[in-house]
C-alpha cells in the first residue's frame, strides 16, 4: 500500500509568515509522529499522536508551534511567525501502536 | 530521558569491506529501529529489533537488550551503502529518540 507522503517537498517562506506542513499517514496507522532534522543533525522529536488520547507535545520548541490531528489520520504542524532557526527538513512518521515506525519523504523548509 | 549513543561517528570503507555499528543506550527499552538515510534525505527502515537477531541480505542486526546495545553489521559493503545510519528507541516508556548517527561513505 501507499507510505506516508508529505506536503510540500519544499517550502520557503519570509521570516514572520506562519506555514502549514501535511503529513498523510499509512492508512490503518494509529499513531502519528512529527519529527525535526536541521542540518547535518540527528532527529529532533516534535510532537506525538496515538489514537483519539491527548498528544505528546514535549517536544515542541516553542508556542509558536502546534500541530493537530483530524479524525484520527491526516496531520497538519503549524509555524507560527516563522524564524530563521526554524529551517530544517521537517519529517513525520506513522506507526501501529508503538510497533516500527514508517517515515515519510519530509518537507524542507526555508525561512528567508 | 533515555540516551542514545552511537559510534563511530565516521566510517570509510573501501567496497567489499565489512563494518559494524554499535548503538548503546542508557536504559532498558521495548522498541528498537536502525534506519539508512540515503543522499536524498529519506529515512528507509532496515531492522525493527527490540531483542534478538536478525538478518536481511548483506545486512544483519543484533539487540542484547540486557546489556543495552544494539549492532549492525554490514558486510560486502556497497557504494549504495552510503549514508547515515541512525539507531532509535521508538516508542515504548520514552520519547522516541534518534541517536546522532553514523555516517557511511563507500569508496568504489
Amino acid at each position: 500500500g501507499a507510505g506516508v507522503s508529505q506536503s510540500p517537498s519544499n517550502k520557503v517562506t519570509e521570516k514572520g509568515k506562519d506555514v502549514e506542513l501535511r503529513c498523510d499517514p499509512i492508512s490503518g496507522h494509529t499513531a502519528l509522529y512529527w519529527y525535526r532534522q536541521s542540518l547535518g543533525q540527528g532527529l529532533e522529536f516534535l510532537i506525538y499522536f496515538q489514537g483519539n488520547s491527548a498528544p505528546d507535545k514535549s517536544g515542541l520548541p516553542s508556542d509558536r508551534f502546534s500541530a493537530e490531528r483530524t479524525g484520527g489520520s491526516v496531520s497538519t504542524l503549524t509555524i507560527q511567525r516563522t524564524q530563521q532557526e526554524d529551517s530544517a527538513v521537517y519529517l513525520c512518521a506513522s506507526s501501529f501502536g508503538t510497533s516500527e515506525q514508517y517515515f515519510g519523504p519530509g518537507t524542507r523548509l526555508t525561512v528567508t | 530521558g533515555i540516551q542514545v549513543e552511537q559510534s563511530p561517528p565516521d566510517l570509510i570503507l573501501q567496497e567489499g569491506a565489512n563494518s559494524t555499528l554499535r548503538c548503546n543506550f542508557s536504559d532498558s527499552v521495548n522498541n528498537l529501529q536502525w534506519f539508512h538515510q540515503n543522499p536524498w534525505g529519506q529515512l528507509i527502515n532496515l531492522f525493527y529489533i527490540p531483542s534478538g537477531t536478525k538478518q536481511n541480505g548483506r545486512l544483519s542486526a543484533t539487540t542484547v537488550a540486557t546489556e543495552r546495545y544494539s549492532l549492525l553489521y554490514i558486510s560486502s559493503s556497497q557504494t549504495t551503502d552510503s549514508g547515515v545510519y541512525f539507531c532509535a528507541v521508538t516508542g515504548g516508556s520514552y520519547i522516541p529518540t534518534f541517536g546522532r548517527g553514523t555516517s557511511l561513505i563507500v569508496h568504489p
